[in-house]
């Protein structure tokens, strides 16, 4: 079974841009968990998605928006990029949202790693 | 407050050896979850072990195993025969079953396996 896939792996962008990041869950995964970590503050959640919907949230701007599609596929966008979004982005994929903590463990992709110049 | 404390930085280990790396939590939630991450320099994040807080029995997955001891709030992950390939940085995080689905990561420990 393929596992939770990310692209790009890298991208350099300069400040003001955006930048989408996308993610595939492992197949029959239907939450998908965003996750922001840099060396200062550490992992970060950023978002999570259930059936398209966006089901959590955690404390940043605006700026940062995602979405999942119907095949469970995800997207982060981040707009108005600042020096201070370099950062390895991670995705998570895990089975549901309810259910047992121990069915929702989530397993992680490589990361795309952003450089804002 | 942290509800994650890692207090080990780094972690110095010789191949054969066994190791613990230490994990603290704070959460007043009765039912959560508590969970091992592996990240590699390649900077993926792989599962290791996890363990339910109503969980009789510590967790244990090959030759990783979580010493769970409730009452004082700690999580500490045991592995045991290090092998030079278990060099990478380890985080403890949780999953509290009231407070949706964000896992809380702690600061991570580096840990680093010598022949």
């Amino acid at each position: 079974k393929a596992g939770v896939t990310q692209t790009p792996r890298y991208l350099i962008k300069t400040r003001g841009q955006q930048v989408t990041l996308s993610c595939s869950p492992i197949s029959g995964h239907r939450s998908v968990s965003w996750y922001q970590q840099t060396p200062g503050q550490g992992l970060q959640f950023l978002f999570e998605y259930f059936s398209e919907t966006q089901r959590n949230k955690g404390n940043f701007p605006g700026r940062f928006s995602g979405r999942q599609f119907s095949n469970s596929r995800s997207e982060m966008n981040v707009s108005t990029l600042e020096l201070g979004d370099s950062a390895l982005y991670l995705c998570a994929s895990s089975l549901a949202m309810s259910g047992g903590l121990a069915k929702n463990i989530q397993y992680f992709g490589a990361g795309t790693r952003l450089s804002v110049l | 407050a942290q509800k994650i404390t890692q207090t080990q930085p780094g972690m110095f280990v010789q191949e054969k050896e066994a190791v613990t790396l230490d994990c603290t939590y704070d959460t007043s939630d009765p039912s959560y979850g508590l969970f091992w991450y592996k990240q590699p320099s390649s900077g993926e994040m792989i599962f290791l072990i996890y363990q339910g807080s109503y969980d009789q029995q510590n967790a244990t997955e090959g030759r990783y195993s979580l010493n769970f001891q409730k009452a004082r709030k700690s999580a500490n992950l045991v592995i045991s025969a290090s092998q030079l390939g278990d060099s990478a940085m380890y985080f403890c995080a949780m999953r509290e079953g009231q407070a949706g689905t964000a896992l809380i990561f702690g600061k991570g420990t580096t840990l680093s396996v010598s022949s």
